[in-house]
């Protein structure tokens, strides 16, 4: 099955504590990227891969940081600097025909 | 900095009725994307318009891309109950790897 798959489905974060979110793509895409979606409102960019070792600042990067070690993988974490985190995070990839596919997202809710 | 306007926000239709929802860029896109999210899904890629003027279908859904290539609309014919879902635009402004999401239209669809 070809796809990109986020973990967890949900993640709990207490005060102070960094979280890792996953995300997995097997398309083969270069281009991977982040999300992040507030109840009733569109998506933000935080952060963007065009190819691996390289990845940019979105909109809205502070309080989060990202690797792209491997072609297939982009995590994404979400410090403690990060004031207001509890948001649906998407990932998505994307190849060369431009089209975006995104993950099923995880759900990160503060304690 | 670039940003995509979407409006309305809400739409609520009976099923049958007609439903168009529109996004507006201050600046020139190269193209422009429409994506539809199920409720508590992510977004699914519909389609993506390139030319000025373009216009394509996808059965009821007719998709515009202005002349100047600053605003495109999204039109559903006879709405039914399967298309219930917040409808995204998402502008690209000459630089393949960034794209700007509109708000959103969120349409409810009553039987």
């Amino acid at each position: 099955d070809g796809g990109i798959t986020q973990s967890p489905k949900y993640l709990f974060r207490k005060e102070g504590q960094n979280v890792t979110l996953s995300c997995e793509q097997n398309l083969n895409h270069d281009a991977m990227y982040w999300y992040r979606q507030d109840p009733g409102q569109g998506l933000r960019l935080i952060y963007y891969s065009q190819i691996v070792n390289d990845f940019q600042k979105g909109d809205i990067a502070e309080g989060y940081s990202v690797s792209r070690e491997k072609k297939e993988s982009f995590p994404l974490t979400v410090t403690s600097a990060q004031k207001n985190p509890t948001a649906f995070y998407l990932c998505a990839s994307r190849g060369s025909l431009e089209t975006q596919y995104f993950g099923p997202g995880t759900r990160l809710l503060v304690l | 900095g670039q940003q995509v306007m979407q409006i309305p926000q809400y739409q609520h239709v009976q099923e049958g009725e007609d439903f168009t929802t529109y996004c507006n860029s201050s600046t020139t896109l190269s193209n422009i994307q429409w994506y539809k999210q199920r409720p508590g899904g992510h977004p699914v890629f519909l389609i993506q318009l390139v030319k000025s003027g373009e216009v394509k279908k996808q059965k009821r859904l007719t998709f515009q891309f202005g002349e100047a290539k600053k605003n495109s609309s999204l039109h559903i014919t006879a709405t039914q109950t399967t298309d219930v879902g917040t409808y995204f635009c998402a502008g690209n402004q000459y630089n393949f790897n960034k794209f700007y999401f509109g708000s959103g239209t969120k349409l409810n669809v009553k039987p």
